[in-house]
């Protein structure tokens, strides 16, 4: 089974400034999905950005980046010029690639509170 | 066809009765999970389905749940005899999972926040 852990249970960060949110995951699979997600106070959870691990270059959208080092098995995410709205739980996900029936199911790890100050 | 939509919103229970949660999907999306997420914890997967079929449980889902889709469309999650462990926030998601399309993340719902007193 697949499992995916977030140590750090809250991260801050000043207006403008860079944050980085950590995960890593542990499996056996060579081809899988990781994603993250955002949760903001009592509303719907979106997809930040999404990862194919059989892909070397590091995913980027916009303010939002990550840094998969599949070796490692880690997967964070890193928030440019960091906004009020970012502020938000932020999750992250594993997903196998694989066939069967546990194909499309998401593994999340703990959360990440996100607080950004002004 | 704007989301994934939940109702309610909101329940609050007694303990040992029984509720009945509903999601409704984007229309094209023939897979449609649930999961469960405690306060300040990340969801936990329940089951899902592809079309109609129920494809996988969890373990979590005891006897007491129960999830249906008929039609391959909206989906129900029944809880029998409520236990005020199972108050949470029941979340819904879908996504088009066809062989050669790219995997993309869920769709989710806002949820239905289960209050069991």
């Amino acid at each position: 089974a697949q499992t995916v852990t977030q140590s750090q249970p809250e991260m801050s960060v000043q207006e403008a400034e860079t944050v980085t949110l950590s995960c890593t995951y542990d499996t056996s699979e060579s081809d899988y999905y990781l994603f993250w997600y955002k949760q903001p106070p009592s509303r719907q959870m979106i997809l930040v950005i999404r990862q194919e691990a059989y892909k070397q270059q590091n995913a980027t959208e916009n303010r939002f980046s990550v840094n998969f080092q599949k070796a490692a098995k880690s997967f964070s995410l890193k928030i440019s010029d960091s906004q009020l709205g970012d502020a938000a739980m932020y999750f992250c996900a594993y997903r196998s690639a694989g066939g069967g029936t546990s194909y499309g199911k998401l593994t999340f790890g703990q959360g990440t509170i996100l607080t950004v100050h002004p | 066809d704007t989301g994934v939509s939940q109702d309610p919103r909101h329940k609050i229970t007694k303990r040992g009765q029984n509720v009945t949660f509903r999601c409704d999907p984007i229309s094209e999306h023939n897979r449609l999970y649930w999961y469960r997420q405690t306060l300040g914890q990340g969801p936990e997967f329940l089951t899902y389905f592809q079309n109609e079929a129920q494809l996988e449980k969890s373990r979590l889902l005891s006897d007491r749940f129960s999830a249906e889709r008929p039609k391959g469309s909206f989906s129900t999650l029944e809880i029998q005899r409520t236990e005020q462990g199972d108050s949470a926030m029941y979340l819904c998601a879908s996504s088009l999972d066809e062989a050669g399309l790219a995997n993309y993340g869920y769709t989710f719902g806002s949820g239905t926040r289960l209050t069991v007193v």
